[in-house]
């Protein structure tokens, strides 16, 4: 069974600062990675997709990797803003099994 | 497009009462997807469908639940009867075709159950 696990589940950080978030799989036969943005009370945004053939895709200041074989993924936030601030989430497979989260708070 | 549309946003019930959530996919999307948020459990598929058969259900919890999709631009999801242990905070979702493409979700139905 698939386990995705995010780490950590919180951080905070000043305004401008490059950042880097975290998710783990088990099961590296994957079909795909995908990062949503969670702001509080509403749904997921969809913020990058990683089919398994690729390593990498980039969007903006965003920035994700993939790495199958070692079960990894990581989303680089470049010179962070306030408006950054929300919940961080990995999903994984086409069926998606999502991790937990990582709350990014950017301070002013 | 106005993207996924869920109603109610919130529903406050007792238990026991019956609770109907609704959806409204994207025009044109072939899957949509019901999930579940909670604190202790985060988000969990609970089914989906692909040209409105339902393809896995296997995240239900209960026979308590169920979903329907009567045709492409309409979905429920069905408790009875409710239980506190229900209230979460469910997301409906849809997608042009699964894996390869992204999925949108709605803003969510919260449920509390009294």
């Amino acid at each position: 069974k698939q386990e995705v696990t995010q780490i950590p589940a919180a951080l905070s950080v000043p305004e401008g600062e490059n950042l880097v978030l975290n998710c783990s799989f088990t099961d590296s036969a994957i079909y795909n990675l995908q990062w949503f943005r969670q702001d509080p009370g509403k749904g997921l945004t969809s913020l990058l997709l990683i089919q398994s053939s690729q390593r990498e895709q980039t969007s903006g200041r965003l920035n994700a990797s993939l790495d199958k074989s070692s079960g990894r993924s990581t989303l680089y936030i470049a010179a962070s803003q306030p408006g950054d601030s929300a919940t961080y989430l990995c999903a994984v497979g086409a069926q998606l099994v999502f991790g937990k989260g990582t709350k990014l708070t950017v301070n002013p | 497009d106005a993207g996924v549309i869920q109603s109610p946003r919130h529903e406050v019930t007792e238990m026991g009462q019956e609770v109907t959530l609704r959806c409204k996919p994207i025009s044109g999307h072939d899957y949509l997807f019901w999930y579940r948020q909670t604190m202790m459990r985060g988000l969990e598929l609970l089914i989906y469908f692909n040209n409105n058969v339902p393809i896995d259900d296997s995240g239900m919890p209960e026979d308590r639940f169920s979903a329907k999709m009567p045709n492409a631009s309409f979905s429920t999801l069905k408790i009875q009867p409710s239980e506190p242990r229900d209230s979460a905070v469910y997301f409906c979702a849809s997608s042009l075709r699964q894996g390869s493409d992204t999925q949108y979700f709605g803003p969510g139905t919260r449920l509390t159950v009294l």
